[in-house]
């Protein structure tokens, strides 16, 4: 059981260039969801998935998109990289979420510089 | 302006000493997470605290919910060096979605 998986962990892309985070999890959740970590904000939320087929947006959106074709995978999707881009990634993934409490699982993050 | 205040952000205390943490939110919070962060690191899950009133303990963290829920606090006894590191409350605001709601954390030093 490896929990949430982020790829990579590191990354350096250029303006402009486009590039997938992967999150994979194996715990068979069907709540997913992507954040971005920046000094002094804390994390806040870029889109969410509540199953295979569906996505939403979060706080903040622009610049990224998500699929969700199965279970276990939420990649997210950087399509022209801007430098306000460069922060630190986290993918998260939890059973049904609300009245039965569960714990949310983080992966490690992935750190994205874009220069 | 957060929808989540922590405070205070930034913690300097000597090993030995306890301290507290705060977490204000304006709604009512439906369910109130914490997690620590080592600098470069992944978040680790501490707590998760959902009825009016509740508390929890593991090992020399507590943390509690007030009647309201709309303020968690995060008490550390006795603080070691282990337990530097950045404190994050997430709240969820329902829905059952999955979606937390993050404070800007709280930067923890412990001097040995």
């Amino acid at each position: 059981n490896a929990g949430v998986t982020q790829t990579p962990k590191f990354q350096v892309l250029k303006t402009g260039q486009s590039m997938t985070l992967q999150c994979a999890q194996d715990m068979n959740h069907e709540y997913m969801s992507w954040y971005r970590q920046d000094p002094g904000m804390g994390l806040r939320l870029i889109h969410y998935s509540v199953g295979a087929g569906i996505t939403d947006q979060g706080e903040v959106p622009n610049g990224y998109n998500v699929s969700r074709s199965t279970t276990e995978d939420f990649p997210l999707r950087l399509l022209s990289a801007a430098p306000s881009q460069t922060s630190v990634y986290f993918c998260a993934s939890s059973y049904e979420h609300g009245l039965s409490g569960n714990t949310i699982y983080f992966g490690e993050g992935s750190w994205l510089t874009v220069v | 302006s957060q929808e989540l205040e922590q405070s205070p952000q930034s913690l300097i205390v000597q090993e030995g000493k306890n301290l507290t943490i705060n977490c204000t939110s304006s709604k009512t919070l439906y369910g109130l997470y914490w997690y620590k962060q080592k600098y470069g690191e992944g978040l680790i899950f501490l707590m998760m605290l959902q009825k009016g009133g509740e508390e929890k303990s593991h090992e020399k963290i507590t943390a509690k919910l007030d009647e309201k829920k709309q303020q968690s606090s995060l008490h550390i006894t006795a603080s070691q060096p282990s337990h530097a590191g950045i404190y994050l409350c997430g709240a969820d605001r329902g829905g059952n979605t999955g979606k937390l709601i993050f404070g800007q954390g709280t930067t923890l030093q412990v001097k040995p």
